[in-house]
């Protein structure tokens, strides 16, 4: 199947630091790409839409001044978190979808873990 | 509003048994739904789907899952589980507008006893 990365896999900050995420795509072009956060025995909480070219649609609840969404490019998406609090630590995944097929062709990255001290 | 409940959080079977993860759904119509496995640092993988058609769905690995209106639940299935199966299973329900976007349950993680 087709794969997804993100960068890093894993990231240690200070509070009140910014930290930035990359999803891509490797082997095709996405258009729109999600980004969700895990919490420990919790479901994959769907964050926000990111559509390339566009403003990324937030779920309701999620702050999108704390969660910056950029689609810069068909195969590459950043979350920044910025002024990272020790709640923000957590586990958070991005998934890109193929255009040329539907839900089937929603393939999800590895994840990238977050620890704000 | 959708919703999907996987109510085990653990299960624990033994290599050679059969499994079945249990899942439930709310959804004001009919559904897709989907399962997925996620096995430490890979990404979730889909494991199968349902849109319509015959209930029983097969996917890769050997899993299979049945779709029951009628009880709104969608459980995977396995008739003989494998060491490698161990992993994180979740459910999930995509919306039937354009955007694609998809409920996942709280998920059920899967021990193997040698």
């Amino acid at each position: 199947g087709a794969v997804v990365s993100q960068h890093p896999s894993r990231v240690i900050c200070k509070s009140g630091t910014s930290v930035k995420i990359e999803c891509r795509s490797l082997d095709f072009q996405a258009t729109t790409m999600f980004w969700y956060r895990q919490f420990p025995k919790k479901s994959l909480m769907l964050m926000a839409t990111s559509n390339e070219g566009s403003k990324a649609t937030y779920e309701q609840g999620v702050e999108k001044d704390k969660f910056l969404i950029n689609h810069a490019s068909l195969t590459l998406s950043t979350l920044t978190v910025t002024s990272a609090h020790p709640e923000d630590s957590s586990f958070y995944i991005c998934s890109a979808r193929d255009p040329a097929g539907g839900f089937e062709t929603q393939y999800f990255g590895p994840g990238t873990r977050l620890l704000v001290l | 509003a959708q919703s999907v409940t996987q109510p085990d959080i653990h299960i624990t079977v033994s290599e050679g048994a059969s499994l079945e993860l249990r899942c439930n759904y709310s959804y004001g119509a009919t559904p897709y739904l989907f399962w997925y496995v996620q096995s430490p640092g890979q990404g979730l993988q889909l494991l199968l789907k349902y849109f319509s058609g015959d209930t029983l769905v097969q996917g890769i690995k050997g899993f299979e899952a049945e779709f029951k209106r009628s009880q709104s639940s969608f459980n995977l299935r396995k008739p003989s589980v494998h060491w490698s199966d161990a992993a994180e299973y979740f459910c999930a329900v995509g919306l039937m507008d354009s955007s694609y976007k998809l409920i996942f349950g709280s998920g059920t993680r899967l021990l193997v006893r040698p």
